[in-house]
């Protein structure tokens, strides 16, 4: 069965500090792999996905970034963060097909608070 | 482009009552449309996802009809419970654009005893 393990849990930073947030994917080879960003009370936004390692395309900047070391990891990542990063960052894997096998597989979430 | 339009906001239900949340699509290519429900502190899931050959997904009793004359994949269920309140998103994914998935701005599902 495939699982997906994203952290850390939570992050409490200061604006301006760096940030990584990593996910890995276990039981799954070449997954599609996603990075969702959720303000407080907001909808989901795509942020980056890949669909291979080393290949990492942005839907939406924010002043971040995300690289795909590995088959089963994704990170995202920035060397300042802004007040405006505070939210709900989730990882998402889904088949390497498109359409209706797009099903995405949702880590349990980082949130991300920035004072 | 696609878009996804949903009925968003609060929704508030007394148990046992019928549920329904609308949904509303654009797309340019074969549509396929995900209900994803997410509850308090937890990751979103997926509930329902459309079949090619017209056939009713149903999950946890919820049912939703893909009906491309009126580009609609509205989320039903006969009787709400109250473990149902959850925030709900309606989803967009084109053929052969198996990187994109379109969410709606989600509906906020309470039900009360």
């Amino acid at each position: 069965a495939q699982t997906i393990h994203q952290w850390p849990v939570a992050e409490i930073k200061a604006v301006g500090s760096p940030l990584s947030l990593g996910c890995t994917i276990k039981g799954k080879s070449s997954p599609n792999l996603y990075w969702y960003w959720q303000a407080t009370g907001g909808t989901l936004q795509q942020l980056f996905y890949s669909i291979t390692v080393g290949q990492v395309e942005s839907v939406v900047q924010l002043n971040l970034s995300a690289s795909r070391p590995k088959d089963d990891q994704f990170i995202l990542s920035t060397e300042k963060l802004l007040l405006s990063h505070s939210g709900f960052y989730l990882c998402a894997w889904s088949l390497e097909t498109g359409g209706s096998q797009n099903t995405l597989y949702f880590g349990a979430g980082t949130r991300l608070s920035v004072l | 482009g696609d878009s996804v339009t949903q009925t968003e906001g609060l929704v508030t239900l007394t148990e046992g009552l019928p549920v329904m949340l609308n949904c509303t699509y654009q797309s340019t290519y074969s549509p396929f449309l995900f209900w994803y429900v997410q509850h308090l502190n937890e990751a979103p899931k997926l509930l329902l996802k459309s079949f090619t050959d017209n056939k009713r997904p149903e999950h946890q009793g919820f049912h939703a009809t893909l009906h491309k004359s009126s580009s609609s994949f509205h989320l039903q269920k006969s009787s709400a419970q109250l473990s149902d309140s959850a925030l709900y998103y309606c989803a967009l994914s084109e053929q052969g654009t198996g990187s994109k998935l379109s969410f709606g701005k989600g509906a906020k599902l309470t039900v009360s005893p």
